[in-house]
């Protein structure tokens, strides 16, 4: 089965960096996204991995590793703003995006 | 980026009735539209893919009698929820395909439905 792995929730401080896991086992695979998604809100693109690096985006970075199954979402210079869950998820053989159960992540002062 | 946008943004209706939700893209062609549920504290949920002109591919265990996708034109699709019932209510997603180089989804606004 196609199977998407991040841990539940997360906290961490203001002005700190945090490091957000995801492995992943698929039919397939065309690409990794992280998406943001604030409480009562639709998620917004973050980020596209297809090949395996680091994606540096602002205070947002992706780093893929397709041999391994894995990637994580760094965050610098947190923010309260971003307090939100952040989903990972995978496009497989049939472009169909399989999604993470989300990690909430909880920003503190 | 694209605008994706879904209407109404909130519904409160009594069991039994239908609702429909729309989600049009605005600013772009979008030749596939999925559509999400997502319950509380829960993660996304494809509850079926719509393809303009074509029959939507539900996934198992979605009703296509209940969920009724129709997909008219290549900025619009809608789903109607017939015969709400209180365990229907939930937050629903529509997303629409860009055919780019990595196939991004953009989201619409998502619409909560509450059934009394």
């Amino acid at each position: 089965g196609q199977n998407i792995d991040q841990p539940t929730e997360m906290t961490a401080t203001e002005g700190a960096i945090v490091q957000i896991n995801c492995t992943y086992q698929t039919s397939g695979f065309n690409g990794l996204f992280w998406y943001q998604q604030h409480a009562g809100e639709a998620p917004t693109f973050l980020s596209y991995n297809v090949l395996d690096g680091l994606e540096e985006k602002g205070r947002f970075s992706s780093f893929l590793s397709r041999s391994k199954g894995y990637s994580y979402l760094l965050l610098k210079e947190l923010q309260m703003k971003d307090s939100a869950s952040y989903l990972c998820a995978v496009m497989d053989s049939n472009y169909q995006l399989i999604w993470g159960a989300g990690t909430k992540l909880i920003i503190k002062p | 980026g694209a605008v994706v946008s879904q209407h109404p943004s909130w519904v409160i209706c009594k069991s039994g009735t239908s609702v429909k939700i729309e989600c049009r893209s605005l600013d772009f062609q979008a030749t596939t539209m999925f559509w999400y549920r997502q319950f509380p504290k829960q993660s996304l949920m494809l509850m079926a893919t719509s393809n303009e002109g074509s029959k939507a591919t539900y996934e198992q265990g979605v009703e296509k009698d209940k969920f009724l996708i129709n997909h008219a034109s290549l900025t619009l699709s809608t789903l109607t929820v017939t015969s709400a019932h209180p365990e229907d209510s939930s937050f629903y997603i529509c997303s629409a395909r860009v055919l780019a180089d990595y196939n991004e989804q953009f989201f619409g606004p998502g619409t909560r439905l509450t059934v009394l």
